[in-house]
Parts: structure tokens; sequence; C-alpha cells
């Protein structure tokens, strides 16, 4: 079975604070789909990156980047000078190969960042 | 199209009435999926279309819960006889259809069940 945890529910940080979002993942499969969501308060998911299992390499996307370490099951997600505009709920999903294509999500982490 | 859309953003029924939560998918856009949000919790995967064929139902939580997408396009999310425990919130994505391929979510559907 499929399972992602977020165990941080709640963080919060003043901006321009640097601010890293974990994410923990198991899956048996050796092809599998990971990705970051946004879910600002009105409510829409917004897309944020996807990473396959076999691709390892870290990515840098503006003040986004994403550490994907297999050895530990992770896929961290790492905020830069945080801003106001990122306070949202953040969602690590899985999808794996072969599967329907459902993504399984993590329970999510609230981000506040206070001015 | 620009984006997925869904409608009603809204919807307020008494228990025991009837709902019916439309999506309309990215254009182009072959797989359909409903997932459901619970406050405070990460969507949770109900059904997925593949064109107008249903190929997995099997996150629906009840047979009161039927979902179509009958020529492909457009899919409708149906629940019958609301109890308040389907007070939640009905995502819908679409994609491309490779496996690979990102979900695009919709706005959602808030339905509160009173």
């Amino acid at each position: 079975a499929q399972k992602v945890t977020q165990a941080q529910t709640e963080i919060s940080v003043v901006e321009k604070e640097d601010v890293t979002l974990d994410c923990v993942y198991e899956t048996r499969d050796t092809t599998y789909y990971l990705f970051w969501y946004k879910q600002p308060p009105s409510g829409e998911l917004v897309f944020l990156i996807r990473r396959n299992s076999f691709d390892e390499q870290n990515e840098i996307s503006g003040r986004y980047s994403w550490n994907f370490q297999k050895s530990t099951s992770s896929f961290n997600f790492t905020i830069t000078a945080s801003q106001v505009v990122d306070s949202a709920v953040y969602f690590c999903a899985l999808t794996f190969s072969g599967s329907a294509r459902q993504l399984t999500f993590g329970s999510g982490t609230q981000l506040t960042v206070l001015p | 199209g620009a984006g997925v859309s869904q409608s009603p953003r809204y919807k307020v029924a008494k228990r025991g009435q009837d709902v019916a939560l439309r999506c309309d998918p990215i254009s182009g856009h072959v797989s359909l999926f409903w997932y459901q949000q619970a406050l405070g919790q990460g969507p949770e995967f109900l059904t997925y279309f593949q064109n107008e064929a249903q190929l997995d139902k099997s996150g629906l939580p009840s047979d009161r819960f039927f979902a179509e997408r009958p020529e492909g396009s457009v899919s409708t999310l149906k629940i019958q006889r609301t109890q308040q425990e389907d007070s939640a919130v009905y995502l819908c994505a679409s994609s491309f259809g490779l496996e690979r391929d990102t979900q695009y979510f919709g706005p959602g559907t808030r339905l509160t069940v009173l």
C-alpha cells in the first residue's frame, strides 16, 4: 500500500525566513511519481512539481527547491526567503506506475508566513 | 479550455436530498478524477475516467455516490440521499492520460449537508 506522511501539521515563519516542508512516502513500487501541490485559501490545488522515481536530481525553481532522496524515501520542499503570499496548505502526493493513476496525498502542512 | 471548472462552487443540501456536481475538464484531457477533501485533510480518491469509461470507482464511499462522463468530456458526480458525513469539498482533476501526467485541479465544490 502507498502512504504519504507530512508530519508537520502547521508551520509559522516570519517573512524572509527559509522554511522546509517534510514529506516521507511509502511504496513497494520501483516506478512512481511524486508531486507537490499548493492550496491557497481560495481552495484550488495548484501544481508545483512532479518527479519520477528514477530522477534523484534536486530541482530549483526561483525561491522553491526540492530534495528527493530515495534512500530515506523523502521528498522535501524548501522555500527560500518566504513571502506572505506563500501562506497556504502544501500537499505532497504519490502515484505509481500501473495504478489507475490516482494520487495518494499526505495530510498537508499549513504554512503561515507572517509579515 | 483555460482550466478545470466546477459548478456549483458551493452547495447546501438538506439531509436526504440528492445533489449533482459538475466538472468541465481541460480541453483535450482524456483522464478525469474525482476526489473528496474533508476539512483539514488531504484529498482522497473517489473515481477515475479514461474518456467515457469509468475504470476505477474503488474510492466511492457508498452506493449513494455515482459518477458519469457519458461523452468523455463533462463529468457529473451525483450523491443520493445526502448525509451529514458527505459534507466536504469535492475536487475534480484532469490530465492528458499517460501515467506520468500531471493532474490539474478545479476549484472544487464545497458541499454542506444540514
